[in-house]
């Protein structure tokens, strides 16, 4: 039984430029979701998918961070011009629609310099 | 107001002793659940055990269990026979809303160590 992957699991970027990172959910699992982690916090939601449709969005989630799931699989989150501040564990869950527990990724770990 | 309190930033635990992490919470809704996950030092959430609001039972998973008080809105976690890998932070998160919003809402955590 393959777990949820993350792609990369590190990223060390310069302020500015545009990162991308990809989520493979558990397979068959229909919903997918996106947290971000700041040091010594717990998981913040960012962003939720069931299927390819995006049901939920944080306020977290600037205009400069956009997510898509485009057939209901793989999912991107892209961050751009990124800042400091966006430095984080950027997590990636999923679950099916008859068991809400979430399954988590190993994250992908953002430095933006 | 937070919806997920942990209040203790540190705990230390004997090897083989059983420990308790404290978890309260605040909502309004009737239906909601609760999670404990594990993340050690890779980072990696490993989800531990699950309590929905209408289960009358305290969950139990191997050496983990939920202490369940509806009335106090608390969900702390019990370790049993702790062992040196359990050694990690561990989290409490809560859903709320039965058909509402799926996501979780997590504390700040608990850093366990556990003692040789």
């Amino acid at each position: 039984d393959t777990g949820v992957s993350q792609d990369p699991r590190h990223k060390i970027t310069k302020r500015g430029q545009n990162v991308t990172f990809r989520c493979d959910p558990i397979s068959e699992h229909n919903r997918l979701y996106w947290y971000r982690q700041t040091l010594g916090q717990g998981p913040e939601f960012l962003t939720y998918f069931q299927n390819e449709a995006q049901l939920e969005k944080s306020r977290l989630l600037s205009d400069r961070f956009s997510a898509e799931r485009p057939k209901g699989s793989f999912s991107t989150l892209e961050i751009q011009r990124t800042e400091q501040g966006d430095s984080a564990m950027y997590l990636c869950a999923s679950s099916s629609l008859q068991q809400e527990t979430q399954y988590f990724g190993p994250g992908t770990r953002l430095l933006v310099l | 107001a937070q919806k997920i309190t942990q209040t203790q930033p540190g705990m230390f635990v004997q090897e083989k002793e059983a420990v308790t992490l404290d978890c309260t919470y605040d909502t309004s809704d009737q239906s909601y659940g609760l999670f404990w996950y594990k993340q050690p030092s890779s980072g990696e959430m490993i989800f531990l055990i699950y309590q929905g609001s209408y289960d009358e039972q305290n969950a139990t998973e191997g050496r983990y269990s939920l202490n369940f008080q509806k009335a106090r809105k608390s969900a702390n976690l019990v370790i049993s026979a702790s062992q040196l890998g359990d050694s990690a932070m561990y989290f409490c998160a809560m859903r709320e809303g039965e058909g509402g919003s799926e996501k979780l809402v997590f504390g700040k955590g608990t850093k366990l160590t556990v003692n040789p």
